[in-house]
């Protein structure tokens, strides 16, 4: 079994603070790995998938970089704003079917 | 609409009792697959289908049987199940490629008592 990563296990930030938290994998035999985003209740949706070394994503005010020599990944939140409290996932893809997830950041974020 | 479909969305049985959560995608995809969460844990894969006829185990496969006769079904069959199954189950599908963007159903909350 794999070992993917997820800092912090959670997080608590002011509207309008920016904040990153980051997604550690092993760097070898990397395919691809991928974004979610779990609201309370809901279930998951995909925000990105990052593939190349050096991969850049970016929707909005949230952004994702990756590092595959090194095997991480971060995910930059710019001006949270109480909408983007959910839990932050991150998967990795090594092979044609197998898919393990981290345990996930949850961030909450104050008005 | 593009959807994932599961049921029941919740569930609450006895040990040992037979049960099967059904999963079904209307977006024609190759690629089905069963994870659960547990609090404090991310989503554990079960087990994945890449096609019809085609499945494998992921991570926590014990206790657990799936099968795929048919694209847009994955059935999730529990045959025995024990009190620490109780989870939150989530069935999802995507393409064939690793890229392809996967679709969660919303999950079905099942407790054995």
């Amino acid at each position: 079994i794999l070992n993917v990563e997820q800092s912090p296990q959670s997080l608590h930030v002011q509207e309008g603070d920016s904040t990153n938290f980051t997604c550690s994998f092993p760097s070898s035999n990397f395919y691809a790995l991928h974004w979610y985003r779990w609201e309370t209740a809901k279930s998951p949706k995909a925000l990105f998938v990052m593939t190349l070394n050096g991969d850049e994503k970016k929707k909005g005010r949230i952004s994702a970089t990756l590092n595959t020599k090194e095997g991480y990944s971060y995910l930059y939140i710019k001006g949270s704003q109480p909408e983007d409290s959910a839990t932050y996932l991150c998967a990795l893809n090594t092979n044609a079917g197998k898919s393990t997830f981290g345990d996930g950041t949850t961030l909450t974020v104050k008005p | 609409e593009a959807q994932v479909t599961q049921n029941p969305r919740y569930l609450i049985t006895v040990t040992g009792k037979k049960l099967t959560v059904t999963c079904s995608q209307n977006m024609n995809h190759e690629y089905m697959s069963w994870y659960r969460q547990d609090p404090g844990l991310g989503l554990r894969q079960i087990y994945y289908s890449m096609n019809v006829e085609v499945t494998d185990k992921g991570d926590v496969p014990e206790g657990y049987k799936v099968s795929r006769k048919e694209k847009r079904n994955f059935p999730l069959i529990l045959e025995s199940p024990s009190p620490n199954q109780t989870s939150l189950y989530f069935c999802a599908s995507r393409g064939p490629l690793l890229v392809d963007t996967q679709y969660f159903g919303p999950g079905t909350r099942l407790t054995v008592l």
